[in-house]
């Protein structure tokens, strides 16, 4: 069963560094997420792409994130200076984009980002 | 704006017991509703879901979904939980602008099955 995926599994950084977290989403599929979950709390909507711009942002996606579609398999997150508060489980996600708002998202495992 | 209520946040069950889990929305149109399921180390994995037509929603592993309008709310059932059924279960409303879609979460509820 295709399955999206998602690396590294964790990544530990220094405050102020740049980090990519890389995601395969599934094949056929359209549409592309960004979900976090700090420790403890809720999953977040981060970002919404479809059709190589930008669909939808929450008020987290500030200009320290940006997303890329750098080819044909890959959805990349960028956190330009990576802050304490921004540790947290990453989710990508991919939608086959059919019906759009009712499509099935199906998630990848996560990355989990330590920020020190 | 949307949200989702999880009242219960850790719920233990026996092995063989039924279950049920409680989740309310809040969503001014039609709401688009999911659960998933999260074990441990793993991603989100979509149990079941309601758009339109029956209110009651088979999903997979036995899993199902009453989705009752009156009382904003579609609760998560199983008639008999397995210890494999232990993980954390999240309910969420689904919305957009007309492409692309957005899940609202729930704070999740951590089921754990006693043998």
């Amino acid at each position: 069963e295709p399955e999206v995926t998602q690396t590294p599994s964790h990544q530990v950084t220094q405050m102020g560094q740049e980090v990519i977290l890389r995601c395969v989403p599934i094949s056929n599929h359209l549409y592309f997420y960004w979900y976090r979950q700090i420790l403890g709390q809720k999953v977040e909507f981060l970002v919404s792409f479809y059709n190589n711009e930008i669909s939808e942002k929450s008020e987290i996606f500030d200009d320290q994130f940006s997303v890329e579609r750098p080819d044909g398999s890959n959805f990349t997150l960028k956190i330009r200076s990576t802050k304490l508060e921004d540790s947290a489980m990453y989710f990508c996600a991919s939608s086959d984009g059919g019906r759009a708002i009712t499509d099935t998202q199906y998630f990848g495992p996560g990355t989990r980002l330590t920020v020190l | 704006a949307q949200s989702v209520t999880q009242p219960d946040i850790h719920i233990t069950v026996s092995e063989g017991a039924s279950l049920e889990l409680r989740c309310n929305y809040s969503y001014g149109a039609t709401p688009y509703l999911f659960w998933y399921v999260q074990s441990p180390g793993q991603g989100l994995q979509l149990l079941l879901k309601y758009f339109s037509g029956d209110t009651l929603v088979q999903g997979i592993k036995g899993f199902e979904a009453e989705f009752k309008r009156s009382q904003s709310s579609f609760n998560l059932r199983k008639p008999s939980v397995h210890w494999s059924d232990a993980a954390e279960y999240f309910c969420a409303v689904g919305a957009g602008t007309g492409t692309a879609s957005k899940l609202t979460f729930g704070t999740g509820t951590r089921l754990q099955v006693t043998l």
